[in-house]
């Protein structure tokens, strides 16, 4: 079976660093997504690792371990416009192109 | 300019009564899938269409069905819509082979069922 984890609910300041953990156990592993969700809007991709080590774009940045089953999202430099839910996804299995998805983890900026 | 379009945004209708939803795309993606997400919860793959090749997972009601005429389109029918199928229903796309594979999403169908 997959199972993926992520805090429920998160809250970080206005111009602060907040990292977002995920972990995973799933059969197989074939790549990690983060997708940004504003709520009833429809996800928008943010990043992907399928190789261990940090990934970085602009105030985001993405990290795995697979021999941990670990990942986190890290945003710097936070905005208002940060407040989203934000969805860990794992691709399972080789030849495998479905993402499982895990709960979300809803970030509040405050001022 | 919209890639994955779904309609109608927004589906009200009464328990029992049919439901259908809409998903086109201009990607040119070969791989086509239906997700419903309830509210704070993880989206739950449906089916998904690996070009003609229609996969249902395991654990999808037989209430609900799905269609892929050709490429760019795929929809979704609810048989006899119950108030637990109320949710958010997600469109995404994906190129295998190509890229991450990563996931495009249309903005989604709302259905409240009364």
């Amino acid at each position: 079976g997959q199972n993926i984890d992520q805090p429920t609910e998160m809250t970080a300041t206005e111009g602060a660093i907040v990292q977002i953990n995920c972990t995973y156990q799933t059969s197989g592993f074939n790549g990690l997504f983060w997708y940004q969700q504003h709520a009833g809007e429809a996800p928008t991709f943010l990043s992907y690792n399928v190789l261990d080590g940090l990934e970085e774009k602009g105030r985001f940045s993405s990290f795995l371990s697979r021999s941990k089953g670990y990942s986190y999202l890290l945003l710097k430099e936070l905005q208002m416009k940060d407040s989203a839910s934000y969805l860990c996804a794992v691709k399972a299995g080789a030849g495998s192109y479905q993402l499982t998805f895990g709960k979300g983890t809803k970030l509040s900026v405050i001022p | 300019d919209a890639m994955v379009i779904q309609n109608p945004r927004y589906q009200v209708t009464q328990f029992g009564k049919p439901v259908t939803l809409s998903c086109s795309q201009t990607l040119n993606h070969n791989v086509m899938y239906w997700y419903q997400q309830k509210s704070s919860q993880a989206p739950k793959l449906l089916f998904h269409y690996y070009d003609k090749d229609f996969n249902n997972e395991a654990d999808t009601p037989d209430n609900f069905q799905s269609r892929r005429p050709n490429t760019s389109f795929c929809f979704l029918d609810i048989r006899s819509p119950g108030l637990g199928d109320a949710a958010m229903y997600l469109c995404a796309t994906s190129r295998l082979g190509q890229g991450s594979g990563e996931l495009f999403f249309g903005e989604g169908s709302r259905l409240t069922v009364l």
